[in-house]
């Protein structure tokens, strides 16, 4: 089955404890993305990859980094979370250059106290 | 800046009769649009989506229309069933944009759809 998987699904943690959310992917996207979703603001871009070992910035990237080292796997990283990064997270994924059909994974429900 | 602006954070209406979503945005450079389908604790899921060469697309019970010259495209259920019920998100996408942009999608709020029995 075609999808993509994140985990955990729900973390609660303290402020400067750093924590990794993984995103796998099974379908050979070279295109993977990381939002947050926040009442109000819609799903917003955090960090984006076009293929192994490129990744760049989206719209909101202060506080998260990236890394892209197989194609299946996107990692977020938050090395000092704070309770501002409180969020729902979804990674997508999706074959380039234009198909712009993105596939999201479940979402991972974050807080940081 | 808000560049995909969905006004009406939730919308109600009967079984059967019509659901129509709306979106506006502000980029011209926007040229293809989506509308993705959210239900609780799941991720978004594509659903219909439009080039700017067109001024409507249709598929089943779901058609989108696009307006460029008001900058506005809308999403019509017909008719509409309990299980449409979720979150609707219309997102962009400047299908040229190289650089930052590339592959992109912008993203409104959101509309929470209910449909009653």
């Amino acid at each position: 089955e075609a999808q993509v998987t994140q985990n955990p699904r729900y973390l609660i943690t303290v402020t400067g404890k750093k924590l990794t959310v993984t995103c796998s992917q099974n379908m050979n996207h070279e295109y993977m993305s990381w939002y947050r979703q926040d009442p109000g603001l819609g799903l917003r871009q955090i960090y984006y990859s076009m293929n192994v070992e490129v990744t760049d910035k989206g719209d909101v990237p202060e506080g998260y980094k990236v890394s892209r080292k197989e194609k299946r796997n996107f990692p977020l990283i938050l090395e000092s979370p704070s309770p501002n990064q409180t969020s729902l997270y979804f990674c997508a994924s999706s074959l380039i250059p234009r198909d712009y059909e993105q596939y999201f994974g479940p979402g991972t429900r974050l807080t940081v106290t | 800046d808000q560049q995909v602006k969905q006004n009406s954070p939730s919308l109600s209406v009967q079984e059967g009769r019509i659901s129509i979503l709306n979106c506006d945005y502000t980029n011209s450079m926007f040229d293809y649009f989506l509308w993705y389908k959210k239900y609780p604790a799941e991720g978004p899921t594509f659903l219909i989506s439009i080039s700017s060469i067109k001024d409507k697309n249709e598929d089943g019970r779901f058609t989108v229309f696009l307006n460029k010259s008001a900058k506005h495209l809308s999403l019509h259920i017909v008719p509409s069933q309990p299980g449409d019920s979720a979150v609707y998100f219309c997102a962009a996408s400047d299908l040229n944009a190289g650089g930052t942009s590339y592959g992109k999608l912008t993203f409104g709020q959101g509309t929470i759809l209910t449909v009653h029995p």
